[in-house]
């Protein structure tokens, strides 16, 4: 238990459906990341939150949509996702110090299948 | 653009010791983390580096040299539940975490 949960754990959903992955932190941290994790690649870092303010963005297709409506939720929205989307789609809290990220700490992750 | 490398997969035996590698080349530095995740499991943190040198905690070690662009992670004594994958990451010192594919390594009898 790292103190970062997320649900669903496990979602698979078609091109057209529309689906939430969610987030929550119970470590007090001031920001929240949503990262991908795919086969035989680095961890890719998709959206950072801090003190509720999205910082970084790095370029994610528009399909993905984050939402943080508080330090200690943080959601990814999925609308028409295509195949290479299926992942594990990771979150993560840390305490942010000046430019210090911190240590990381992350949820199980939610894996996504999309047919 | 960012760059972090170490090797794909690594064996060993247990009882042994192995070293990871790993070097970087990112706009900004600002430390560099060392995570351990088993499958199917979130990633857990097991070290960080800001300053050149050696970081002891327990069986794990992790080295860092700033000017070569290098890191490594040391296990000793290796059991089998050190099987897994270990990632090497670089805050760039602007609120991101940039990973490397990870190192599966396996521990055999």
């Amino acid at each position: 238990e790292t103190g970062v949960t997320q649900t669903p754990r496990h979602l698979v959903m078609g091109m057209t459906n529309k689906k939430s992955l969610k987030c929550e932190q119970h470590l007090g941290h001031n920001a929240m990341y949503w990262y991908k994790q795919s086969a035989k690649k680095p961890l890719e870092l998709m959206f950072v939150y801090s003190l509720e303010e999205r910082v970084e963005n790095n370029s994610v297709p528009s399909r993905f949509s984050p939402e943080c409506p508080n330090s200690s939720h943080l959601f990814l929205h999925l609308h028409t996702l295509q195949p290479e989307d299926s992942a594990l789609y990771l979150c993560a809290s840390s305490q942010v110090e000046a430019t210090n990220t911190g240590e990381l700490f992350f949820g199980e992750g939610s894996r996504l299948t999309v047919l | 653009g960012q760059n972090i490398d170490q090797p794909t997969e690594m064996t060993a035996t247990e009882g042994a010791i192995v070293q990871i590698n790993c070097t970087y080349q990112t706009s900004g530095f600002n430390g560099l983390f060392w995570y351990q995740q088993h499958a199917g499991e979130a990633p857990t943190f097991l070290s960080y580096n800001v300053l050149d040198g050696l970081e002891e905690k327990g069986r794990f070690s992790s080295f860092l040299s700033r000017s070569k662009g290098y890191s490594y992670l040391l296990l000793k004594e290796l059991q089998m539940k050190d099987s897994a994958s270990y990632l090497c990451a670089v805050s760039d010192g602007a609120n991101n975490l940039f990973f490397g594919t990870g190192t599966r390594l396996t521990v055999i009898p």
